[in-house]
């Protein structure tokens, strides 16, 4: 079942721009984590965030955790043409099943 | 990273027909597969979750007479659209879980299919 819910549905930015997407969920979570999918493509694991974790880097991305209100962000800092794509939040709770959200689809322009 | 294979990436058929869709893990031991459909422009809805040596657990609303899952390996499962209509007409992924303590999945390339 699908409970998340992002925003913003699209975003559109200029090449080295930052990106901030955000992504809420209903119920309680072991982890969270963000993906990104090219267009007809499969999709990429880009970072897990744990439960008793607040904030987490990777490369030029950052995720926060705010699981008193159930609520994550992922930014992209500097983008770059090759990040477009859409990017999705995926919950798990005991049962290790992912429940991903909407998505959010980034076009950076050049 | 572990890498994860479908086949065939794409595929047309007539209305009526059955197909199979591939799943492979190419170098680890999935103990558990999960497919997901992916409707154009929308989000991953989880179709099914499949452990090796057992049955496929369904999610509600999923036929299970009509999406055949087979785990047969620790590194194939496979997805058989039965009797294919229209409506089935999606994109199909899967992707694979080797037991780790937190539930990393790697997804496979995804399949097109195409139902005329």
């Amino acid at each position: 079942s699908q409970q998340g819910e992002e925003d913003p549905q699209a975003l559109s930015i200029q090449e080295g721009e930052n990106a901030t997407m955000n992504c809420s969920y209903k119920t309680s979570i072991n982890n969270l984590q963000w993906y990104r999918q090219n267009s007809g493509r499969g999709l990429v694991h880009l970072i897990l965030i744990r439960s008793n974790e607040r904030e987490k880097h990777s490369g030029r991305l950052r995720v926060t955790l705010d699981t008193s209100k159930k609520s994550s962000s992922l930014l992209i800092t500097a983008s770059r043409a090759a990040d477009t794509a859409s990017y999705f939040c995926a919950t798990d709770a005991d049962d290790y099943k992912l429940s991903f959200g909407a998505g959010t689809t980034v076009t950076v322009r050049a | 990273g572990a890498v994860v294979s479908q086949h065939p990436s794409r595929v047309i058929c007539k209305s009526g027909t059955s197909v199979k869709i591939e799943c492979r893990s190419l170098d680890f031991q999935a103990t558990t597969m999960f497919w997901y459909r992916q409707f154009p422009k929308q989000s991953l809805m989880l179709m099914a979750t499949s452990n090796e040596g057992s049955k496929a657990t369904y999610e509600q609303g999923v036929e299970k007479d009509k999406f055949l899952i087979n785990h047969a390996s620790l590194t194939l499962s496979t997805l058989t659209v039965t009797s294919a209509h229209p409506e089935d007409s999606s994109f199909y992924i899967c992707s694979a879980s080797g037991g780790l303590g937190y539930n990393e999945q790697f997804f496979g390339p995804g399949t097109r299919l195409t139902v005329l």
